[in-house]
Parts: C-alpha cells; structure tokens; sequence
C-alpha cells in the first residue's frame, strides 16, 4: 500500500526560530500535488502550502516554504520565525498512485515554546 | 463565499442508531472528498465524487457506510447501525473551479457512539 512517512512525531522550536518537518511519499503519478497542512486544537485543517510537483522552484508562503526533492519523493516544510499560533499538527499529503485519492501521513506534533 | 460548511458538528448516538452528515462545498467545486479521522492519526480516506458521480470508495468502508451527492451540489454521508468504532471526527474536503486543485476542508463532523 502506498504510504506517507512523517517520521517526526514530534518536533520544538523556540519562539522566533526556524523549524524543519519532513515528509516522504511514493506515489508514482507524474504531474501532482503535495499538501502540508495544519490543524491546531479546534481540528479544523488549514491548508498552509501546496507544491506543484511539475514546478522544480519550491513553493513559499510567507514564513513557510518547502524543500521539494522530486527523485527522492521528499517534501519538507521549513517553517520560519516561528510564531506561538504555529502550535499545531501539521500533516502532509500526496495523491496515491491510480486513484483520485490524497493520503495523509501521521502527523506531527509541533510545539513552539516561548 | 464561506468555505466548505459540514452539518451538524457533533453527533452523539446511541450504538445501532442510523446517523447522516451533511456537506456544502464551496460553490464552483465540483470534487468533493469524505475522510475520516481519529485522534492522533491522519485523516483517512472515505470516498470520493466528482460532480454527481461516486468514483472511488475506500475498501475499508462497509456496506454501512453510504454517501451521495445528488445534482453535485452537497453531499450526505449515512452510517447505518452504528458501532463504537464508528466513533471518529468526519471530514468533508472539496476542490475545483478557480481554487486550482487546492484541497479545502470543512470543520468536520464529530461522532461519538455511545
């Protein structure tokens, strides 16, 4: 079965740092998406960056950006100058191969202290 | 436009009752996901439409588990005869239209079976 690995369950960043989540995939799709998104305690998902996998330029928002290696299926979000509302679990997703479904890893749990 | 709306947002039922979901995705979507989530794991895919059709359903949902999406507009997700495992927050996400293949979910519908 195709999977999504977030081998971090659990990751701290200072305040006003900068924190790295990783994320690998296997789909074996050509053109794609990949998703990083957020859930803080309300569990509302919000969707805090996409990347196109045609586009070899990673995807940025604002504090957050990805580092996209397409040959090794990795997908890491960089998160910078970490904020205390960036407390959540954060999640990735890929597209599995053949299907129109999204798969989701397990998550990370991202605290910020202050 | 407010998002994609879920209906109600908790659900508390007693074991073998029949419970129904509703979904209002956003206007323009014409793809429209069911996942479900537990607590401390990614979300799990349920089914998929696109516009009217039902294209893909997850083989691990039973034949209890029904959901349709008549004209294309809302959907309704049924779960007859529930059970405690059923117990789970569901999540509705759509995508389409101008949003260009961003997936964007709703506030989900948290049951809990008694």
């Amino acid at each position: 079965a195709q999977t999504v690995t977030q081998s971090q369950p659990e990751m701290s960043v200072q305040e006003a740092e900068t924190v790295t989540l990783s994320c690998t995939y296997d789909t074996s799709e050509s053109d794609y998406y990949l998703f990083w998104y957020k859930q803080p305690p309300s569990r509302q998902m919000i969707l805090v960056i996409r990347q196109e996998a045609y586009k070899q330029q990673n995807a940025t928002e604002n504090r957050f950006s990805v580092n996209f290696q397409k040959a090794a299926k990795s997908f890491s979000l960089k998160i910078s100058d970490s904020q205390l509302g960036d407390a959540a679990m954060y999640f990735c997703a890929s597209p599995a191969s053949g299907t129109y479904k999204y798969i989701f890893g397990t998550g990370t749990r991202l605290k910020v202290l202050a | 436009d407010t998002g994609v709306s879920q209906d109600p947002r908790h659900k508390i039922t007693k074991r073998g009752q029949n419970v129904t979901f509703r979904c209002d995705p956003i206007s323009e979507h014409n793809r429209l996901y069911w996942y479900r989530q537990t607590l401390g794991q990614g979300p799990e895919f349920l089914t998929y439409f696109q516009n009217e059709a039902q294209l893909e359903k997850s083989r691990l949902l039973s034949d209890r588990f029904s959901a349709e999406r008549p004209k294309g507009s809302f959907s309704t997700l049924e779960i007859q005869r529930t059970e405690q495992g059923d117990s789970a927050m569901y999540l509705c996400a759509t995508s389409g239209g101008s949003t260009n293949e961003k997936l964007f979910f709703g506030s989900g519908t948290q049951l809990s079976v008694l």
